[in-house]
């Protein structure tokens, strides 16, 4: 597609639910990050990968978190047994490469809610 | 990995004069970017500037990077009220952001 584009925009659910998130890169972009961020803050890493694989995962806060990126495209973020400080905005972003110059382009987001 | 700090935290200025904000990085660095990110919405690159540069000019973007103090300036000219939104920097593979500067033009 011309832009990256993540879905749900929106999402509500309740403490201890499952929730999935997906983000749909640029065309031919290899690597694709998650960044997530509160009010007020900067975007916090995530995850970033590079094809297929998680190239550094280091920000996944705890194992509730999960991401995958199966056929080195879409990816699907995964939070398992929400909880309310898990509400933020969800930013995913893609680009080219990820040595040298390495330009992210970013999605809209999916807003989380945990009630 | 790269930790983007920006500095001020927030700016205000009259719409017209020029904005000036400030980044640091703890370790070397291949390249360094500014994001710029209006309220509610995703980033949106501004500027890329490498290692072996000092300045760099975009539009009324003008970007300078000193790699013996690990920090870039970012100055805004002219600026607009489209220009308010909260602007960030960060480098090379994994791209850690700060909180941001916060600008806001007044009218």
């Amino acid at each position: 597609g011309a832009g990256v584009s993540q879905t749900p925009s929106n999402k509500v659910t309740e403490k201890g639910k499952y929730v999935e998130l997906r983000c749909d890169p640029i065309s031919g972009h290899t690597a694709l990050y998650w960044y997530r961020q509160s009010l007020g803050q900067g975007p916090e890493f995530l995850i970033y990968f590079q094809g297929t694989g998680a190239a550094d995962d280091s920000g996944l806060p705890n194992d509730r978190f999960f991401a995958v990126r199966p056929e080195g495209s879409v990816s699907t973020l995964k939070i398992q047994r929400t909880e309310r400080g898990d509400s933020a905005v969800y930013l995913c972003a893609s680009s080219q490469t990820t040595g040298g110059a390495n330009v992210l382009t970013f999605g809209a987001g999916s807003r989380l809610t945990v009630l | 990995s790269q930790q983007g700090e920006e500095d001020p935290q927030a700016l205000s200025i009259q719409e017209g004069e020029n904005a000036t904000m400030n980044c640091s990085y703890k370790t070397s660095i291949n390249n360094l970017q500014w994001y710029r990110q209006n309220s509610g919405r995703g980033l949106v690159h501004l500027i890329l500037i490498r290692s072996n540069e000092r300045e760099k000019h975009s539009g009324r973007l003008r970007v300078t990077l000193d790699t013996s103090k690990k920090s870039s300036s970012l100055l805004i000219t002219a600026s607009r009220a489209a220009d308010t939104a909260s602007y960030f920097c960060g480098g090379d593979d994994k791209i850690i952001f700060g909180k941001g500067t916060r600008l806001h033009i007044l009218p």
